[in-house]
C-alpha cells in the first residue's frame, strides 16, 4: 500500500509569493495534520483537518490556511511568505481520532524563502 | 510549547541495546507518550506508544514510570541504521489529537 505522499519534494520561492503545498493520505485514512520543521529541531504542529472540517490550529499567523478535499487529500497555502517560512512541511495522516491514535508522516516538502 | 526534554544525543555501540530516556513531568493523566525518529530529514517514522503500561513490539520496548513523569525507549540490539534523531511526544486531546514534539535526541550507532 502506498504510504503518506506530498508534492512537490523541493520548492524555492520569493519573499512575498504564494505557495501551495499538496498531501495524499493513505487509502482510508480521514484525517490529515500539518507541520512545520524548521532546521534543527522537531516539527511543530499547524493544523489538523478531519473529515473535511478543520479540528485544530497550531500557533500560526493566518497566513497560513489549509483545507481537505472530499477525497480526504489536503493543501497546505502559505501567503506573502518570508525567509523564517523556509522549513520542511510535513503532512501526516491517521485513520481516525480514537485512543489507538497513530499519524503516518509523508517524506515532507522542503521548501526554500529567498 | 514542547512538553518534553530530552538529551540532545547519545551513542551506543552497535548490538547494544539503547536507552533514550525522556521527562515529560507536566504530563496528565489521560496524555499518552509516544516515541518516533526520523532519519536524515526524512517523515518521522512511528516506533511506540503508551499510556502508563509498559509497552513492546518489534522495533523498542517502552518503559514508562509509575508516576509517568518519565518514560525510557529501548532498542535491545542497536544497528547502524538505527541511527537518527528519536523524538519523545506527548499526545494531548482537547476534541482533536495534538502532538508536542521535542527537540528530539540525535542517537549515534557506533561500530
Amino acid at each position: 500500500d502506498a504510504g503518506v505522499t506530498q508534492s512537490p519534494t523541493h520548492l524555492i520561492k520569493t519573499r512575498g509569493q504564494h505557495v501551495t503545498l499538496r498531501c495524499s493520505p493513505i487509502s482510508g485514512h480521514k484525517s490529515v495534520s500539518w507541520y512545520q520543521q524548521v532546521l534543527g529541531q522537531g516539527p511543530q504542529f499547524i493544523f489538523q483537518y478531519y473529515e473535511k472540517e478543520e479540528r485544530g490550529r497550531g500557533n500560526f499567523p493566518d497566513r497560513f490556511s489549509a483545507r481537505q478535499f472530499p477525497n480526504y487529500s489536503s493543501e497546505l497555502n502559505v501567503n506573502a511568505l518570508l525567509l523564517g517560512d523556509s522549513a520542511l512541511y510535513l503532512c501526516a495522516s491517521s485513520l481516525g481520532q480514537g485512543y489507538a491514535y497513530e499519524q503516518y508522516f509523508g517524506p515532507g516538502t522542503r521548501l526554500t524563502v529567498t | 510549547d514542547a512538553k518534553t526534554t530530552q538529551p540532545t544525543s547519545m551513542d551506543c555501540a552497535e548490538g547494544r541495546a539503547a536507552n533514550l530516556p525522556c521527562n515529560h513531568s507536566t504530563i496528565s493523566g489521560n496524555e499518552y507518550v509516544y516515541w518516533y525518529r526520523q532519519i536524515h530529514s526524512q517523515g518521522p517514522q512511528y516506533i511506540i506508544h503508551g499510556l502508563k503500561n509498559n509497552e513492546t513490539n518489534e522495533m523498542a520496548s517502552l518503559i514508562i514510570t509509575e508516576d509517568r513523569k518519565s518514560s525510557t525507549l529501548i532498542l535491545p540490539h542497536a544497528t547502524l541504521r538505527d541511527t537518527a534523531v528519536y523524538y519523545c511526544i506527548v499526545r494531548v486531546w482537547n476534541n482533536f489529537n495534538k502532538f508536542y514534539f521535542g527537540s528530539g535526541t540525535k542517537l549515534n550507532v557506533k561500530p
